[in-house]
């Protein structure tokens, strides 16, 4: 594809629920990043995959969030029993193959506000 | 763990002025190290990037950045800004640490530039 393409652009949701964001990360890429990115801040990582697999998930603030990427394209990233301060930008990122000093090519970004 | 300072939040300059954006990052290792820029309304792209060789990097659109080692500094410069420059600036930086994969951000310089 053209670039990185995340769906919805904007998600409002009320505390408590369940919230699905989706990345489509550039054709061929192999490593895809979620970041998020709080008013004020610079982005924060969340986690990176290679492939199918989460290479590194340190980043994933507590056990609501999980992310998944089935067949190593597209990624979910999933927040169960939605709070307030889960209120943010997500960030979806690829790279060609993951290694260092490889530009990471950023979408557009998920607004979720939790109500 | 890496961290990113950025000492200046806002900046306001008048066309055709000098930039200079700080940046400082903590860890001492072998790092890479990018300038981003978000100009409003748009994704993250990348403007340059370090990772070996000339400490000075040129970039797109005028953009040069000094890898400075023994100041653990990577400062961008552009002589004469331009109105289309209003943007916000991220610096980031990746280690060895977690493999160069993901980035670690400074918090953000936003810029706006008078006609």
């Amino acid at each position: 594809g053209a670039g990185v393409s995340q769906t919805p652009s904007n998600k409002v949701t009320e505390k408590g629920k369940y919230v699905e964001l989706r990345c489509d990360p550039i054709s061929g890429h192999t490593a895809l990043y979620w970041y998020r990115q709080s008013l004020g801040q610079g982005p924060e990582f969340l986690i990176y995959f290679q492939g199918t697999g989460a290479a590194d998930d340190s980043g994933l603030p507590n056990d609501r969030f999980f992310a998944v990427r089935p067949e190593g394209s597209v990624s979910t990233l999933k927040i169960q029993r939605t709070e307030r301060g889960d209120s943010a930008v997500y960030l979806c990122a690829s790279s060609s193959s993951g290694t260092g000093g490889e530009t990471q090519y950023f979408g557009p970004g998920t607004r979720l506000l939790v109500l | 763990a890496q961290s990113v300072s950025q000492h200046n939040h806002h900046v306001i300059l008048s066309e055709a002025a000098s930039l200079e954006l700080g940046c400082n990052y903590s860890y001492g290792g072998t790092v890479n190290l990018f300038w981003y820029v978000q100009y409003p309304g748009q994704h993250l792209q990348l403007l340059l990037k370090y990772f070996s060789g000339d400490p000075l990097v040129k970039g797109i659109k005028g953009f040069e950045a000094e890898f400075i080692k023994s100041k653990f500094s990577f400062n961008l410069r552009k002589p004469s800004v331009q109105w289309s420059d209003t943007a916000e600036y991220f610096c980031a930086v990746n280690d060895r640490n977690t493999g160069f994969q993901k980035l670690v951000f400074g918090t953000g310089t936003r810029l706006l530039v008078s006609p």
